[in-house]
């Protein structure tokens, strides 16, 4: 089954203990993209990957990182979490930048 | 400014009723996309319909349909025939070319609740 899939579903951890939030997709997609959900504030893309060892900043890349070393895989690093990065996060990816994106489940992250 | 804006946080419909989701856009590009994507309360993002800016006919898909009007900068979402199952949150987004093709920029989102 074609699918992102995204690892953990749900945590909760404290402020400043580095954290991984693994994404993988089974459709050999380039674009790879990150998300996080906020309540009123929609979707806002923190980083993309155009293909393996390209990445890019999107609107709110501050406190995060992300690696692209295999074009399956697209892990989100949260070096030192604060309070303000509790959200919902999602991780996509798509043939191509213009076509349509696969989200994953989500990631509800609570940092407290 | 915002690149995407949804001016209706929620709306009501009536069972088997057509509605319309507003959702502007602001680029300065010739070249973008449009897309609208449906959120249920389950939480997974699914992808309702595209609209390229050079496309001259308004995209539909199923019950699903986008009023692209380009000179105002507008792509609503038609939904017809409204289901119970389409009560969900709708998010309209865009994809800016040629530079920055690789950005998104979702809107705010509209809560469409359908009655039966």
């Amino acid at each position: 089954e074609a699918q992102v899939t995204q690892n953990p579903r749900y945590l909760i951890t404290v402020t400043g203990k580095k954290l991984t939030v693994t994404c993988s997709q089974n459709m050999n997609h380039e674009y790879m993209s990150w998300y996080r959900q906020d309540p009123g504030l929609g979707l806002r893309q923190i980083y993309y990957s155009m293909n393996v060892e390209v990445t890019d900043k999107g609107d709110v890349p501050e406190g995060y990182k992300v690696s692209r070393k295999e074009k399956r895989n697209f892990p989100l690093i949260l070096e030192s979490p604060s309070p303000n990065q509790t959200s919902l996060y999602f991780c996509a990816s798509s043939p191509g930048a213009t076509l349509e994106q696969y989200f994953g489940p989500g990631t509800r992250l609570t940092v407290t | 400014a915002q690149k995407i804006t949804q001016t209706q946080p929620g709306m009501f419909v009536q069972e088997k009723e057509a509605v319309t989701l507003d959702c502007t856009y602001d680029t300065s590009d010739q070249s973008y996309g449009l897309f609208w994507y449906k959120q249920p309360s389950s939480g997974e993002m699914i992808f309702l319909i595209y609209q390229g800016s050079y496309d001259e006919q308004n995209a539909t898909e199923g019950r699903y349909s986008l009023n692209f009007q380009k000179a105002r900068k507008s792509a609503n979402l038609v939904i017809s025939a409204s289901q119970l199952g389409d009560s969900a949150m709708y998010f309209c987004a865009m994809r800016e070319g040629p530079y920055n093709f690789n950005k998104f920029y979702f809107g705010s989102g509209t809560k469409l609740n359908v009655k039966p």
